[in-house]
């Protein structure tokens, strides 16, 4: 199992571009949620989104967009990149947390991204 | 709005002794899950331990287990015989009834020989 997989690992982006951290997972999910982590600190909820075609906002979802339009992909786009957004992603997904198996969030390995 | 605070930023035990990491929670739920992940340098995320609030039993996953006081919203993790691959950055989680898993702010363990 491939379980969540996101690309790019790492990017360096100027001021001012724009890029998607693309995410999927093979697990037939209907969760599946957006986070950042900053150095030293914890992960901040971005966005998520229940099933296809829902999505909702997080704790930090300024500069940031989503769209679910599959089961498996959930990409995060990243418009008029700022340095404020360096910072390591995260895409995780779960089940409804109901159920023997609905305890269990998987992450990916996250992506670096670098804004200079 | 659900919160989680972990208080203690940095925490160090000697090798083979016994360490406590601190969590407690703010929720008007009464049904919801508590999990600690470990998040090693490489910032892989690592699911240590979890429990439902609805089981009053502790959960225990071989050195690792918790204390959970759910009148007091408090969620400790008990790591017993620490090794040196415990070092790491711990985070505890709430999971709450939208689904949405919110992270306290870490504490980083150091195990010392």
């Amino acid at each position: 199992n491939a379980g969540v997989t996101q690309t790019p690992k790492f990017r360096i982006l100027k001021i001012g571009q724009s890029m998607t951290l693309q995410c999927t997972q093979d697990m037939n999910h209907n969760y599946m949620y957006w986070y950042r982590q900053d150095p030293g600190m914890g992960l901040k909820l971005i966005y998520y989104s229940v099933g296809a075609g829902i999505t909702d906002k997080g704790e930090v979802p300024n500069g940031y967009n989503v769209s679910r339009s599959t089961t498996e992909d959930f990409p995060l786009r990243l418009e008029l990149a700022a340095p404020s957004q360096t910072s390591v992603y995260f895409c995780a997904s779960s089940r409804r947390r109901q159920g023997p198996s609905g305890n269990t969030i998987y992450f990916g390995e996250g992506s670096w991204l670098t804004v200079v | 709005a659900q919160t989680v605070t972990q208080s203690q930023p940095e925490m160090s035990v000697q090798e083979a002794e016994t360490v406590t990491l601190s969590c407690t929670y703010d929720t008007s739920e009464s049904d919801y899950y508590l999990f600690w992940y470990k998040q090693p340098p490489s910032r892989q995320m690592i699911l240590v331990i979890r429990q439902e609030a609805y089981k009053q039993q502790n959960a225990t996953e071989n050195r690792f287990s918790v204390n959970f006081q759910k009148a007091a919203k408090s969620f400790s993790l008990k790591i017993s015989d620490s090794q040196l691959g415990d070092a790491a950055m711990y985070f505890c989680a709430y999971r709450d009834n939208t689904d949405k898993l919110i992270f306290g702010t870490g504490t980083r363990l150091q195990v010392f020989p």
